[in-house]
């Protein structure tokens, strides 16, 4: 079946400028991820969604960045006044449900670079 | 969660197969065995899982020591398009906020000789 979809799989913008990510995840996950993964480095949590409940923003870096998620399904993740520490990879997972043992699927990501 | 070693490379010749171990002496009773894949500009690719019993998918197999203080991946006829880092996590089951953040460490950087 289908995977967790990411557009744009590229972006690059200049310093300054408002981005959007899109995430659309498996069909039937219930809960939603976004992590970002800097060059050489590990997983870096940032927001989660579980069905109608409040999401989880403790990962999120500042203010700059948001997140919502429609429908129970696909996600946004915008950043405003992008400045250059932003570039990164930004992941996204879906997970049938968070209870459990259920593992995360991810995406290919979208890599954003800030010029 | 409970920390896990990995050695950083390893070789394995195509069609052979492939094990690659990982150590977690510190894992808890109730923390799964997760394995993880990551291919060179991809995102992360979900392998296989684990509590006690080994496991076997279409892409792998895991095999838990009895006591769960390692386990061992086996992919077992390598193929190029393996290559790839192996990430071994140990994690909970859900319980509570927080407590399904991935953290993947620097892993095993297996290369799939042809």
């Amino acid at each position: 079946g289908a995977g967790v979809s990411q557009s744009p799989s590229n972006k690059v913008t200049e310093k300054g400028k408002d981005v959007e990510l899109r995430c659309d995840p498996i069909s039937g996950h219930t809960a939603l991820y976004w992590y970002r993964q800097s060059l050489g480095q590990g997983l870096e949590f940032l927001i989660y969604f579980q069905g109608n409940s409040a999401p989880d923003k403790s990962g999120l870096p500042s203010d700059r960045f948001s997140a919502e998620r429609t429908g129970g399904s696909v996600s946004t993740l915008t950043i405003q006044r992008t400045q250059q520490e932003d570039s990164a990879v930004y992941l996204c997972a879906s997970s049938l449900v968070v209870q459990g043992n259920q593992p995360q699927h991810f995406g290919d990501g979208t890599r954003l670079s800030i010029l | 969660d409970a920390k896990t070693t990995q050695p950083p490379s390893m070789d394995c010749a195509e069609g052979r197969a492939a094990n690659l171990p990982c150590n977690h002496s510190t894992i808890s009773g109730n923390e799964y065995v997760y394995w993880y894949r990551q291919i060179h500009s991809q995102g992360p690719q979900y392998i296989i899982h684990g509590l006690k019993n080994n496991e076997t998918n279409e892409m792998a197999s895991l095999i838990i020591t009895e006591d769960r203080k390692s386990s061992t991946l086996i992919l077992p006829h390598a193929t190029l398009r393996d290559t790839a880092v192996y990430y071994c996590i140990v994690r909970v089951a859900y319980s509570g906020a927080g407590s399904y953040q991935l953290t993947f460490g620097k892993g095993t950087k297996l290369s799939v000789i042809p």
